[in-house]
């Protein structure tokens, strides 16, 4: 059954600054997941990566996926305060196919001016 | 479209008390799926359906919660003899075909158990 463990679990920093969020997962997956949640709401998909050196990018994030290193990064640069919210890494539970989600426990960021 | 809808909102319960939570996934998609959200344990996955049929009872949290799925539709998670702990965000999900596609989110069911 799949772990997962985000680092840092919180993280206060400026705009402008460019940061990563890292991702690590106890198990072979053929899948990552992140996902953003703005406080009261629910969650909204950023990227699915789905293969061994996968990236994505919109905007200012840039996801990257790393099968062997059981590594998954979320780059933000030039961050800005809309992207202040808590982002969240989750894997297939089982490995894969139609699994329901193992998350982490989330990262909570806050840009500030 | 229509996104994955999830009914109550919120629900205000006493202990003891039967609820029933709803999902409308997106239309067409055959996998759904619930989890959910408290402080203490965070993210948690309880329940997915392929169709109408749930393969894997295991990730809920008791034998107080059962769910169902109907017409290869609508979702209803019951939770009998609502305890404190029992008091979460609810959330629903669902796939396009279940094969490990991304999983769109409804709102969620804030359950408050008294």
């Amino acid at each position: 059954e799949l772990k997962v463990e985000q680092n840092p679990l919180f993280l206060s920093m400026q705009e402008g600054k460019n940061y990563t969020i890292y991702c690590n997962y106890s198990t072979t997956s053929d899948r990552l997941y992140w996902y953003r949640q703005d406080p009261g709401k629910s969650l909204e998909s950023l990227f699915v990566l789905l293969s061994n050196g996968a990236v994505k990018q919109e905007g200012r994030l840039m996801a990257s996926l790393d099968t062997k290193a059981r590594l998954s990064t979320l780059h933000i640069t030039a961050a800005v305060h809309d992207l202040s919210a808590t982002y969240f890494c989750a894997g297939p539970t089982f490995g894969g196919g139609a699994d329901g989600l193992t998350f982490g426990k989330g990262t909570h960021l806050i840009i500030q001016p | 479209g229509a996104g994955v809808s999830q009914s109550p909102s919120n629900k205000v319960t006493e202990k003891g008390k039967d609820v029933e939570l709803r999902c409308d996934p997106i239309s067409g998609h055959t996998a759904l799926y619930w989890y959910r959200q408290s402080l203490g344990q965070g993210l948690e996955f309880l329940i997915y359906f392929q169709g109408n049929s749930a393969p894997d009872k295991s990730g809920l949290p008791s034998d107080r919660f059962s769910a169902e799925r109907t017409g290869g539709s609508v979702s209803t998670l019951t939770i009998q003899r609502t305890q404190q702990e029992d008091s979460a965000v609810y959330l629903c999900a669902s796939t396009l075909s279940g094969g490990g596609g991304e999983q769109y989110f409804g709102p969620g069911t804030r359950l408050t158990v008294t």
